[in-house]
């Protein structure tokens, strides 16, 4: 069974903080994703992977950057956060292309 | 850049009958389109893809239909029960290579028992 997991369900930080969240996947998995979700907005992809320190901005990657310096762990950083970056932030993986990608549980980030 | 639009946003059925979301994709070389279902507070999980050399897959109330020619494809749920009730999102394949899913807004279901 495939896990992915993310560091935190629920963050609260301050405007101007740097914010890390991590997401661990168990199945050996070449492809990770971060996107966010917004009401409304369906899923939007941040940064993705598609291997071991190899990223690639997706269609919202201003004021994030992401790390990815093993397999299974892939860390997506809020510089210095600011209020309109609150929302569910969803990070996923998937063996290969056009397989299935495998949520991670969601981190539902408020920024004051 | 490439998108996918998804209809309806909203969709309210009685329990019993059939429900339908569409999804239009504008890349002509997209070749995988899955189905994803979020439950309320939960992540979304995947119930049914299709892959752009069939035109039709089923699997047991879900069914995926796919029109290659028109670029757009379609979820149909018979037999509606209360759990299914949910967020549907579709995606594409990005077909330039780049390994990006492109997810459409999402459809809320609700089922009304």
């Amino acid at each position: 069974d495939v896990k992915v997991t993310q560091s935190s369900r629920y963050l609260v930080k301050r405007t101007g903080e740097k914010v890390f969240l991590e997401c661990v996947q168990d199945m050996d998995h070449e492809n990770m994703f971060w996107y966010r979700q917004d009401p409304g907005l369906g899923l939007r992809l941040i940064y993705f992977s598609y291997d071991v320190k190899m990223k690639e901005k997706g269609d919202i990657p201003e004021g994030y950057s992401v790390s990815r310096e093993k397999k299974e762990r892939f860390s997506l950083i809020l510089e210095s956060a600011s209020t309109n970056q609150t929302s569910m932030y969803l990070c996923a993986s998937r063996p290969t292309v056009q397989e299935t990608q495998y949520f991670g549980p969601g981190t539902r980030l408020l920024v004051l | 850049g490439e998108n996918v639009e998804q209809h309806p946003s909203t969709l309210s059925v009685q329990e019993g009958d059939s429900a339908v979301i569409k999804c239009t994709y504008s890349d002509s070389a997209s070749n995988y389109f899955p189905w994803y279902k979020q439950e309320l507070g939960k992540r979304p999980q995947l119930i049914i893809d299709i892959r752009s050399n069939v035109g039709e897959k089923k699997d047991q109330r879900i069914a995926v239909t796919l029109n290659k020619t028109a670029k757009h494809f379609s979820l149909h749920i018979t037999e509606t029960q209360p759990e299914d009730s949910a967020v549907y999102f579709c995606a594409a394949s990005d077909g330039s290579g780049t390994y990006k899913y492109i997810f459409g807004t999402g459809t809320r279901l609700k089922v009304l028992a």
